[in-house]
């Protein structure tokens, strides 16, 4: 079964410029979720999709972050304009749908983008 | 404020020692607690999921203890190998599946 996929790995674009990075779950995950680590600092949420709906994206730093998840399966995450302190690793990582707030999320091996 | 300290900030041991990270939490409501493994380069990768009522968790060479008392928690190694060389992860699980990340610990196994 193959894991969490996340394009591009890397990302090197210049400020004002627009980035789009995508994430394909794990099949068959409704949860999917994104992360974000800036340089030195602790991963933080972004935002929690439920199949196709956006289940809480209290993390999300600004507008000029754009989350889409149509039809419930892959996400895309745009920056539109981009800021120098946008760079960092942005991580998606899913999991199934049950209850018990339990559930193992399953990360990617996250987008490193670097805005000069 | 929902924080998770981590210490140490890095770590360096000999192959085959053991060595025990730490992790105290301000987070509420708490719903469970986690450790995560990541390699350089990679996503994390879940080591064990601790709840309020489990005092110990294990996972091959890896046991996780929870205090919710004193909201602490620790993630002890042992027999450490080369591949044990990545960054641990305590994570705190808030009601409604919201994740709080501490920095991590460097871990770095020497032969």
């Amino acid at each position: 079964e193959a894991g969490v996929t996340q394009f591009p790995s890397h990302s090197v674009i210049e400020k004002g410029q627009t980035v789009t990075l995508r994430c394909d779950p794990i099949s068959g995950h409704d949860n999917l979720y994104w992360y974000r680590r800036v340089m030195g600092k602790e991963i933080k949420f972004l935002l929690h999709f439920v199949k196709e709906s956006k289940q809480d994206e209290s993390g999300m730093p600004n507008n000029r972050f754009l989350a889409e998840r149509t039809g419930g399966t892959y996400s895309t995450l745009k920056v539109q304009p981009a800021e120098l302190e946008d760079s960092g690793v942005y991580f998606c990582a899913s999991s199934s749908l049950r209850t018990s707030g339990r559930e193992t999320q399953y990360f990617g091996p996250g987008t490193r983008l670097l805005v000069l | 404020k929902n924080q998770v300290e981590q210490s140490p900030q890095s770590l360096i041991i000999l192959e085959g020692k053991n060595c025990t990270l730490q992790c105290n939490y301000t987070v509420s409501p708490f719903s469970n607690l986690r450790w995560y493994k990541q390699d350089t380069g990679r996503g994390p990768v879940s080591l064990t999921i601790m709840t309020f009522s489990e005092n110990t968790k294990s996972n091959g060479r890896y046991t996780a203890t929870l205090d919710a008392d004193t909201k602490q928690s620790s993630l002890h190694i042992t027999a450490s190998q080369l591949s044990d060389s990545a960054s641990y992860i305590c994570v705190v699980s808030r009601y409604g599946n919201k994740l709080v990340f501490g920095a991590g610990t460097i871990l770095r196994v020497k032969s």
